[in-house]
């Protein structure tokens, strides 16, 4: 199976300051049609998740442009420019290339 | 809008069955294949299987291969998961998700396994 491995597991951010998360999975994710299937999810506490990105950097609507995606082989990231309250909850990345789906293990971010 | 209610969630004995169900609306059903993600109490995300559009093809993870079986009814617009040989690893809240690429999902359906 591939591992989805995420970085950090949990962050502390001040409001309106910068944010990182890694995400690396132990195979390559581009598929055979050329696209690489990595997408990225936001559950905020008690809700359901929410995609935020497909195939590595295709923002879905409604999603801030304070996010971005990016990455490319087995090396992926999710940014946030300036850190809103509305952006706590859990952020996980999931390749959609291999069989089975994997997720990776979560990324907590809270408001310092 | 898109819409997807899961149902069928409850509390059950270990080794015993229950039937999940995914009503979708808001898209042409038919056209989307369907998955099913859950996710342990506390714990991460974790996915279960995907059926294709017309349902030929099915996946599965290997932790419920052979006692789940994942089917839809494209004239009723409906995903369902059929859960056997329940354990206590399997309690969950199960999510009805769209699409290969999983772009909405159901507000969950609970599943407890307890004796």
């Amino acid at each position: 199976d591939v591992v989805m491995t995420q970085s950090p597991l949990s962050l502390s951010v001040t409001l309106g300051q910068p944010a990182s998360i890694s995400c690396r999975s132990s195979q390559g994710l581009v598929f055979r049609d050329g696209n690489t299937y990595l997408n990225w999810f936001h559950q905020r506490p008690g809700q359901s998740p929410r995609r935020l990105f497909y195939r590595v950097s295709n923002r879905d609507s409604g999603v801030p442009d304070r996010f971005s995606g990016s990455g490319s082989g087995t090396d992926f990231t999710l940014k946030i420019s300036r850190v809103e309250a509305e952006d706590i909850g859990v952020y996980y990345c999931m390749q959609g290339t291999h069989w089975p789906r994997t997720f990776g293990q979560g990324t907590k971010v809270e408001i310092k | 809008q898109v819409q997807l209610v899961e149902s069928g969630g409850g509390v059950v004995q270990p080794g015993t069955s229950l039937r999940l169900s995914c009503a979708a609306s808001g898209f042409t059903f038919s056209t989307c294949a369907m998955q099913w993600v859950r996710q342990a109490p506390g714990k991460g995300l974790d996915w279960v299987a995907t059926i294709s559009k017309s349902g030929s093809d099915k996946f599965y993870a290997d932790s419920v291969k052979g006692r789940f079986t994942i089917s839809r009814d494209n004239s009723e617009d409906t995903l369902y998961l059929q859960m056997n040989s329940l354990r206590g690893e399997d309690m969950a809240v199960y999510y009805c998700v769209r699409e290969w690429e999983l772009s909405t999902w159901g507000q969950g359906t609970l599943v407890t396994v307890s004796s």
